[in-house]
């Protein structure tokens, strides 16, 4: 166990609608990582928060938005879903910022999102 | 090009086989090397964790890294069924970590 929870486990959701994804780090850990997994394009990094602020930001789609609460909490939201948005989310932790000489990130189960 | 590459495989071994799994890639800042492990429907675990060039080893995995060519590579020693899995290599400089798409391992009894 990582000690990173996501739920939920799995998603079934219709096209067109919204779905948030939730992630809790690891006690302590500052930094919050989300990911994308689909078969075919692997695992691809969307947006990084370290300590309530926006870090970094990947291949993130404007349909998805994330953000960290005070209590260091994520939050991924996914809205006008597509077929295409099918696929495993990943939040991953770490004690510090991703330069960081050291830093490990620690990853969640994931969150299986299926779009019908 | 991809900044990291990796073969997806599958690769089919017998039990007690040597296990090499390989990683190239193009960016020359890359300072940090890690290879993950990932069970099906389960979140990639950190396996091994390396910097700049040389060799690490941990029980019956050895990390290598090659910085003058840009290779990476994982051995595994008298492979089990247990690590049937994915293998992802990840590396990373001062601002960004990148995956390699992994390669699928099964090791068969």
């Amino acid at each position: 166990d990582s000690g990173v929870t996501q739920t939920p486990k799995h998603l079934i959701t219709a096209t067109g609608q919204r779905v948030t994804l939730r992630c809790s780090p690891r006690s302590g850990d500052l930094s919050v990582y989300w990911y994308q997994q689909s078969l075919d394009q692997g695992l691809q990094f969307l947006i990084q928060y370290y300590n309530g602020e926006e870090r970094a930001k990947g291949n993130i789609l404007e349909r998805f938005s994330a953000q960290q609460f005070p209590d260091l909490h994520s939050e991924l939201n996914l809205s006008s879903l597509e077929l295409g948005d099918s696929a495993l989310y990943f939040c991953a932790s770490s004690a510090s910022d991703v330069g960081t000489i050291g830093n490990i990130q620690y990853f969640g189960a994931g969150t299986r999102l299926s779009v019908l | 090009q991809k900044e990291v590459e990796q073969d997806p495989g599958p690769l089919s071994v017998p039990e007690g086989a040597i296990v090499s799994l390989n990683c190239t890639y193009s960016n020359s800042a890359f300072q940090y090397f890690m290879w993950y492990r990932q069970y099906s429907r389960k979140g990639p675990e950190l396996l091994m964790y390396t910097y700049s060039s040389g060799n690490k080893e941990d029980g019956r995995f050895t990390a290598q890294v090659d910085k003058s060519s840009k290779y990476i590579s994982l051995f595994i020693r008298d492979s089990q069924p247990s690590d049937s899995a994915t293998y992802l290599c990840a590396m990373k400089n001062t601002d960004k970590l990148i995956f390699g798409t992994g390669t699928r391992l099964q090791v068969f009894p």
